[in-house]
C-alpha cells in the first residue's frame, strides 16, 4: 500500500533560521499530498496541499512542491518563528478497493524554535 | 461553527472497563474518521464512515466499535479496555474526502 516517510525529529532551530523537513512517499497512481501541523495540546490542522505533480502548496510562509520524479514533498520555510513550534505531519491520499479515500500519515517531525 | 468536537478531553479507565468517546461535527460533512496517535508513531486509522449508516474498518480496528446513526455523530466504543489502548484519540471529518478537519483529541489512559 501507499506509505510516507518523513525525517526523524526532533528539529531545533533558532528564530529566523531556514527550515526543511523532508518527506518522501511510495504510491501507486497519483495521490494528493498534504502537510498537517499539530500545535501543543491541539488536533491536526491542514497546513498546505498539492494535488498533482509540480504543484506547489503554500500557506503561512511554508511551501512544498509535489515532485513526482523524486517522489518527494519537502516542507520549507525561509524564516521560522517561535510560534512555528509544533509537530508536522506529511500525508498522502490512499484509495482502498471500495473506492473510499483515506489519508496515510508519516510519523511526524517535532520542530522547536528558540528565540 | 464549532467544527469537530470531542468529549471527554481526558479519561482514565481500569482494565476491562468500557467507554464511549463522543465525536460531533456541525459542518454537514459526510466522511468521518477515528484515529489513534501513539508517541512517535503518527496517526493510525481505526474506523471511518462515508455517511450515516455506513462504517468500515481502518488499519487498527481490533478492540473498537463504531456507529453512525446521524451525519453529525460518530461515537467510538471501547468494550474491554486494555493497556494497549492507552493513546490519544482524534476524530476528523471531511466533505470532499481529502481535506480533513480534526477535533482536539481525547487522551485515554488504561491502567
Amino acid at each position: 500500500g501507499n506509505s510516507v516517510t518523513q525525517m526523524e525529529g526532533p528539529v531545533t532551530l533558532s528564530e529566523e533560521a531556514f527550515l526543511t523537513i523532508n518527506c518522501t512517499y511510495t504510491a501507486t497512481g497519483y495521490p494528493s499530498l498534504f502537510w498537517y501541523v499539530q500545535y501543543p495540546g491541539e488536533g491536526l490542522q491542514l497546513l498546505l496541499k498539492a494535488t498533482k505533480a509540480d504543484d506547489k502548496g503554500s500557506n503561512k510562509g511554508f511551501e512544498a512542491t509535489y515532485r513526482k520524479e523524486t517522489t518527494s514533498f519537502h516542507l520549507e520555510k525561509g524564516s521560522v518563528q517561535v510560534s512555528d513550534s509544533a509537530v508536522y505531519f506529511c500525508a498522502l491520499s490512499d484509495r482502498d478497493n471500495g473506492g473510499s479515500e483515506k489519508l496515510v500519515f508519516g510519523k511526524g517531525t517535532k520542530l522547536t524554535v528558540n528565540p | 461553527n464549532a467544527g469537530v468536537t470531542q468529549t471527554p478531553k481526558f479519561r482514565i479507565l481500569k482494565i476491562g472497563q468500557s467507554m464511549t468517546l463522543q465525536c460531533t461535527q456541525d459542518m454537514n460533512h459526510n466522511y468521518m474518521y477515528w484515529y489513534r496517535q501513539d508517541p512517535g508513531m503518527g496517526l493510525k486509522l481505526i474506523y471511518y464512515s462515508v455517511g450515516a449508516g455506513i462504517t468500515d474498518k481502518g488499519e487498527v480496528p481490533n478492540g473498537y466499535n463504531v456507529s453512525r446513526s446521524t451525519t453529525e455523530d460518530f461515537p467510538l466504543r471501547l468494550e474491554l479496555a486494555a493497556p494497549s489502548q492507552t493513546s490519544v484519540y482524534f476524530c476528523a471529518s471531511s466533505y470532499l474526502r481529502l481535506e480533513q478537519y480534526f477535533g482536539p483529541g481525547t487522551r485515554l489512559t488504561v491502567t
